[in-house]
């Protein structure tokens, strides 16, 4: 497998533009997380998805941030408009749920590569 | 609130020291723990620790968990240049849903 896949890698953009920001999850994985990670907050949750539906999203800084999963392979986030406090890396990441000792090592989070957004 | 806190927050060291690296955990319905290293790019896994007392090697890295005092080591011995990273720990609970991280322990690691 490829591994979780994010695009684009680097983004520049001026304040109150749009931002979609991409990720394919790992096959077969069930849960798809986006995190954003700042020097000064470290690695937060925003969202999380199990089965492409959202379970969680009280990690969303505000409305201006969104978050989808039509189908099983494929999430975006979206921040709209764009402000440079949003300047940060998001990173995706997926895992595989399960109970009891199905759960492993390598079915534990695994990050993408991440995004890395300025917001001008 | 959950949290997981981490120390030292930063730490230098002379190649071939030997590190020790603290997590304590205060995470409701608690599974595991996780530790990832971090380099200029994505969190990569190290280990995931559920029982106490069961210590996880690999290489010159090892970890054990404490369930009783909740709290984690990551140990590296004979520490090399390529060992400089951030190394995040994190709490992982029984929904094996939401894993709350630290703020991390950056290693510098000099010749």
């Amino acid at each position: 497998d490829a591994g979780v896949i994010q695009s684009p890698r680097h983004e520049v953009t001026e304040m109150g533009q749009e931002v979609t920001l991409r990720c394919k999850p790992i096959s077969g994985h069930d849960y798809l997380f986006w995190y954003r990670q700042t020097m000064m907050r470290g690695l937060e949750l925003l969202i999380y998805f199990n089965n492409n539906v959202p379970i969680d999203d009280s990690g969303m800084p505000e409305d201006r941030f969104s978050a989808k999963m039509p189908n099983a392979s494929f999430s975006t986030l979206k921040i709209q408009p764009s402000e440079p406090r949003d300047s940060a890396v998001y990173f995706c990441a997926s895992s595989l749920g399960g109970t009891g000792e199905s759960i492993s090592g390598a079915n534990v989070l695994t990050f993408g590569a991440g995004s890395r957004l300025t917001v001008l | 609130e959950d949290k997981v806190v981490q120390s030292p927050l930063s730490l230098v060291v002379h190649e071939g020291d030997t590190v020790t690296l603290n997590c304590s955990y205060e995470v409701t319905n608690f599974r595991s723990l996780l530790w990832y290293k971090q380099e200029k790019k994505a969190p990569t896994f190290l280990f995931m620790l559920t029982s106490s007392g069961i210590e996880k090697k690999s290489g010159r890295l090892s970890s054990i968990l404490d369930k009783k005092e909740l709290f984690s080591i990551l140990n590296i011995t004979a520490t090399q240049t390529g060992d400089s990273a951030v190394y995040l720990c994190a709490g992982m609970k029984t929904s094996y849903d939401k894993v709350i991280f630290g703020p991390g322990t950056s290693l510098s690691v000099i010749p």
